[in-house]
């Protein structure tokens, strides 16, 4: 059966520091891969997706980046945090049926 | 655009029901409806594929009109587990993997 995989689960960083969360998927082969952020009370906002290795599509522009060095490897990063960057983040898997299939999510919260 | 969900907010007691509505400017290809707990992930509910496609999940169903691009999810005789916000979903452009979600409806079953 298929695994995804999110870490840290929790996070505090101060303003300006680098970020980099990682997601991971088991049991499927070349899923799509998704980043979303979630503000407190609010809907999913997609931030990337990606359909293959090196394949991303971005949504937002701003401080954050995405890379997918490995088919199950999805990564989200930022060299430097702003407050607005704070939330819950989700990375998600989807095959050719479109489910999509949520990690447990990182709760960051940018001081 | 993300699609458009009604009503934002829903308090219901034991055994009642709610209709929960998705709108979208553009053509839904499909629609998936999720489920999010508080400090959860979103958990996939079901998926509709075509244009007057209606689907049931005990107590949980929902209908797709195509043509009016727009989706109901039903919930009958509720019950506390229910409570939650209510997402839909849909694919922003056949054959695009770019998947969005629409704007949420919080859900509140009271004994």
């Amino acid at each position: 059966s298929q695994t995804i995989h999110q870490w840290p689960a929790t996070l505090v960083q101060p303003v300006g520091s680098p970020l980099s969360l990682e997601c991971t998927v088991e049991g499927t082969s070349n899923p799509n891969l998704y980043w979303y952020r979630q503000a407190a009370g609010r809907g999913l906002q997609l931030l990337f997706y990606s359909v293959g290795i090196g394949q991303i599509s971005s949504e937002v522009p701003q401080n954050l980046s995405a890379s997918r060095p490995q088919d199950r490897q999805f990564i989200l990063s930022s060299k430097k945090l702003l407050l607005s960057d704070s939330g819950f983040y989700l990375c998600a898997w989807s095959d050719l049926s479109y489910e999509q299939y949520f990690g447990p999510g990182t709760r960051l919260t940018v001081t | 655009q993300q699609p458009v969900q009604s009503p934002q907010a829903v308090i219901l007691r034991e055994g009642e029901d709610a209709v929960i509505n998705c709108s979208s400017s553009k053509a839904l290809y499909s629609v998936h409806w999720y489920r999010q707990k508080h400090g959860e992930a979103p958990v996939f509910l079901m998926i509709l594929l075509k244009g007057g496609e209606q689907k049931g999940h005990e107590k949980i169903s929902a209908s797709f009109n195509e043509k009016k691009q727009q989706s109901s999810l039903y919930l009958t005789a509720s019950q506390l587990s229910y409570s939650g916000t209510y997402f839909c979903g849909t694919e922003w452009g056949s054959g695009t993997y770019k998947y969005i979600f629409g704007t949420g409806t919080r859900l509140k079953v009271l004994a």
